[in-house]
């Protein structure tokens, strides 16, 4: 069964990085049949996608939101992380990771979620 | 980007009515579209892949059409269960967006 879990801060401050792990179990983030994404919800909002990356190490980020992300992965430990650099408070959000499968016709879709870790940025 | 636009944002119903929930595209995403859905707290669960493609083990009171611009989700008789928020989400382009949310609530 895949699992996810998100560990990482939950409050970090104005200025700072916002750092996050997420843990995979059930499968492999080194293999090539799936991706690996960052989702956030800001509280009593809807999603915003961030960004994924593919075990290759190649990446893609919401364009919004690319000049302040990283998305890496660590291969040894099964993870991928997500660094949010010069947060500010409309940072703060339940983000979420995700395993991204891909259809024959190349269509792209969440099919397994965190259980989601609130992250507030506040002084 | 491409803007998705859900509609309504909200609906009551009643334990066994059929529910439509519509999904509009800026342009055209071909069937590149996903529902899921979302209850309080936690996190969102994968009901249709690519328009209409129920996700195993999804009961079959959900179903997905469209293609193009205009998608709809629909819930053939609505269970307890079933009350929540409901996203749709296109991967046609490189930057993935969602629709704002449709919260369905016991009328």
């Amino acid at each position: 069964q895949v699992q996810l879990q998100e560990s990482g801060p939950g409050l970090v401050k104005p200025s700072q990085t916002l750092s996050l792990t997420c843990t995979v179990s059930g499968a492999s983030v080194s293999g090539s049949d799936y991706y690996w994404s960052w989702i956030r919800q800001p509280p009593g909002k809807g999603l915003e996608w961030i960004g994924y990356m593919y075990y290759s190490g190649s990446t893609n980020y919401n364009p919004s939101l690319k000049s302040r992300v990283t998305i890496s992965v660590d291969k040894s430990r099964n993870q991928f992380s997500l660094n949010l650099t010069s947060v500010t408070t409309d940072d703060t959000a339940v983000y979420y990771c995700a395993r991204v499968s891909i259809t024959m016709t190349a269509i792209y879709y969440f099919d397994y979620w965190g259980q989601g870790t609130l992250v507030t940025v506040s002084s | 980007d491409i803007q998705m636009t859900q509609s309504p944002s909200s609906l009551s119903a009643s334990v066994g009515d059929s529910v439509t929930i519509s999904c509009r595209a800026s342009q055209t995403i071909s069937n590149y579209l996903n529902w899921y859905q979302q209850k309080p707290g936690k996190a969102p669960k994968l009901l249709v892949y690519a328009a209409f493609t129920l996700k195993t083990g999804v009961p079959s009171r959900f179903s997905g059409s469209g293609s193009g611009t205009d998608f709809t989700l629909t819930i053939s008789s609505l269970q307890p269960d079933d009350f929540a928020i409901y996203y749709c989400q296109q991967s046609f382009d490189s930057s993935w967006t969602f629709g704002q949310g449709t919260t369905v609530d016991i009328k």
